[in-house]
């Protein structure tokens, strides 16, 4: 079964202690991505990866930081979290084979920094 | 640039008919669609590409219109599971990561 998975699903963390939120596919698709999404604001990217090694940043990028050592893994790593982070975030593994396009996101992560 | 679209949200009667627009300032190389329904992820409902057919999920519709830099999603006949926040998402160019719009919260009571 195609699946994006992330961990933890919920965390309450406080300012300043890093944080590391896992994802992993199982689709071989080359292409993921970390969004976070807020209330009236819809879904923001914060970094990409076009394949391993290989990242970018997205719309919201200040204050995370993203690794691709393996083709399934794209971890979000907050150095620093400060209370304006505490947001719904979720991680999506793209298929861009033409005529095959589709998205598929994780469950989500439930982030509260106090 | 963030895509725009219309309405915000929208209340039908079981049985009745909405449409979604999803509209861009820039040329669109594809328009894809999404469903959120409330405490979950977003669901992928279908894509559209530049130069293609209409494309359809059930009784969910999508029609692509390039030169109006836009696109529509209908939804026919709604159903009460058809609750939920639709996003189009588009990307910059090509290859490149989808902006998503705000979303259109729909409500279909019985």
């Amino acid at each position: 079964e195609a699946q994006v998975t992330q961990n933890p699903r919920y965390l309450i963390t406080v300012t300043g202690k890093k944080l590391t939120v896992t994802c992993s596919q199982n689709m071989n698709h080359e292409y993921m991505s970390w969004y976070r999404q807020d209330p009236g604001l819809g879904l923001r990217q914060i970094y990409y990866s076009m394949n391993v090694e290989v990242t970018d940043k997205g719309d919201v990028p200040e204050g995370y930081k993203v690794s691709r050592k393996e083709k399934r893994n794209f971890p979000l790593i907050l150095e620093s979290p400060s209370p304006n982070q505490t947001s719904l975030y979720f991680c999506a593994s793209t298929n861009l084979i033409s005529g095959e396009e589709t998205q598929y996101f994780g469950p989500g992560t439930r982030l509260l920094v106090l | 640039q963030q895509p725009v679209q219309s309405p915000q949200a929208v209340i039908l009667r079981e049985g009745e008919d909405a449409v979604i627009n999803c509209s861009s300032s820039k040329a669109l190389y594809s328009v894809h669609w999404y469903r959120q329904k409330h405490g979950e992820a977003p669901v992928f409902l279908m894509i559209l590409l530049k130069g293609g057919e209409q494309m359809r999920h059930e009784k969910i519709s999508a029609s692509f219109n390039e030169k109006k830099q836009q696109s529509s999603l209908y939804l026919t006949a709604s159903q009460l599971s058809y609750s939920g926040t639709y996003f189009c998402g588009t990307p910059d160019s090509g290859n490149t990561p989808l902006v998503f719009g705000k979303g259109t919260r729909l409500s279909v009571i019985a």
